[in-house]
C-alpha cells in the first residue's frame, strides 16, 4: 500500500535560518502530493500542493518539489519566522483500483525561537 | 476553503460507554471524511463517510465499534462505543470536494481519554 515517511522532530531552528524537512513516499502510479501543516490550537491546513512530476508547491515562503526519480518531496523554507512554529505532515493522495484516499505522514514538530 | 466545526473539543470518558462526536460544516461538501490520531503516530482514516449510506470503512475499523452517521451534505457524527484506555486519541473530522484532488480541510479535533 502507499506510505509515507517524513523526519522525526522536533526540529528547533533559530529566526532566520533555513529550513529541510524531509519527505520520501511509497505509491503506486503518480499520486498528488501535499504539505499540511498544524498551528497550535487550530486544525490541520493544506500549505502546499504538487500533482506532477518536477511541479513545484509554494506558498507562504515554502517549497517543496515533486522529484519522482526520487520519491520525495522536502518541504524548504529560506528564512524562517517564529510564527512558522507548527507540526508539518507530508501527504499523498493516491491508490488503485478507483479507490484513492490521502495517506499521511508522521508529522514533524517545527519550533522557531527568536 | 470551509469552516469545520467538531465537539466535543475534549471529553474523558470511562471505560465502557460510548460518546458521540459531532461534525458541522458551514457549506456543503462532497466527501467527508474521519480520522484518528494516536499519540505519536500519524494520522489514520477511520471510513469515509456517505450522504444517506452507510459509511465506508478502512481496514481494521468496523461499524459495531465507530458508527457513523452523514444525514446531509454539512453534517455527519462519529460515534466510538464501548471505550477502552486504547480508544485514547485525537478524533478529526475532514471534508473534501470532489474525488479527485485530495485536498482536505479539516476541524480542530475532538481530544478523547478514556480511563
Amino acid at each position: 500500500g502507499n506510505s509515507v515517511t517524513q523526519m522525526e522532530g522536533p526540529v528547533t531552528l533559530s529566526e532566520e535560518a533555513f529550513l529541510t524537512i524531509n519527505c520520501t513516499y511509497t505509491a503506486t502510479g503518480y499520486p498528488s502530493l501535499f504539505w499540511y501543516v498544524q498551528y497550535p490550537g487550530e486544525g490541520l491546513q493544506l500549505l502546499l500542493k504538487a500533482t506532477k512530476a518536477d511541479d513545484k508547491g509554494s506558498n507562504k515562503g515554502f517549497e517543496a518539489t515533486y522529484r519522482k526519480e526520487t520519491t520525495s518531496f522536502h518541504l524548504e523554507k529560506g528564512s524562517v519566522q517564529v510564527s512558522d512554529s507548527a507540526v508539518y505532515f507530508c501527504a499523498l493522495f493516491g491508490g488503485s483500483g478507483g479507490y484513492q484516499k490521502v495517506t499521511f505522514g508522521i508529522g514533524t514538530k517545527l519550533q522557531v525561537i527568536p | 476553503s470551509a469552516v469545520i466545526s467538531q465537539k466535543p473539543s475534549r471529553d474523558i470518558c470511562q471505560r465502557g460507554t460510548s460518546l458521540t462526536i459531532q461534525c458541522q460544516v458551514d457549506s456543503q461538501v462532497t466527501m467527508m471524511f474521519w480520522y484518528r490520531q494516536q499519540p505519536g503516530q500519524s494520522l489514520t482514516l477511520i471510513a469515509t463517510a456517505n450522504q444517506g449510506s452507510e459509511a465506508t470503512y478502512e481496514s481494521g475499523f468496523v461499524i459495531d465499534k465507530f458508527p457513523i452517521s452523514r444525514p446531509n451534505l454539512t453534517f455527519s457524527t462519529l460515534t466510538v462505543s464501548n471505550m477502552s484506555p486504547e480508544d485514547s486519541s485525537i478524533y478529526l473530522c475532514s471534508g473534501g470536494q470532489g474525488v479527485t484532488t485530495g485536498e482536505l480541510f479539516f476541524g480542530e479535533g475532538s481530544r478523547l481519554t478514556v480511563l
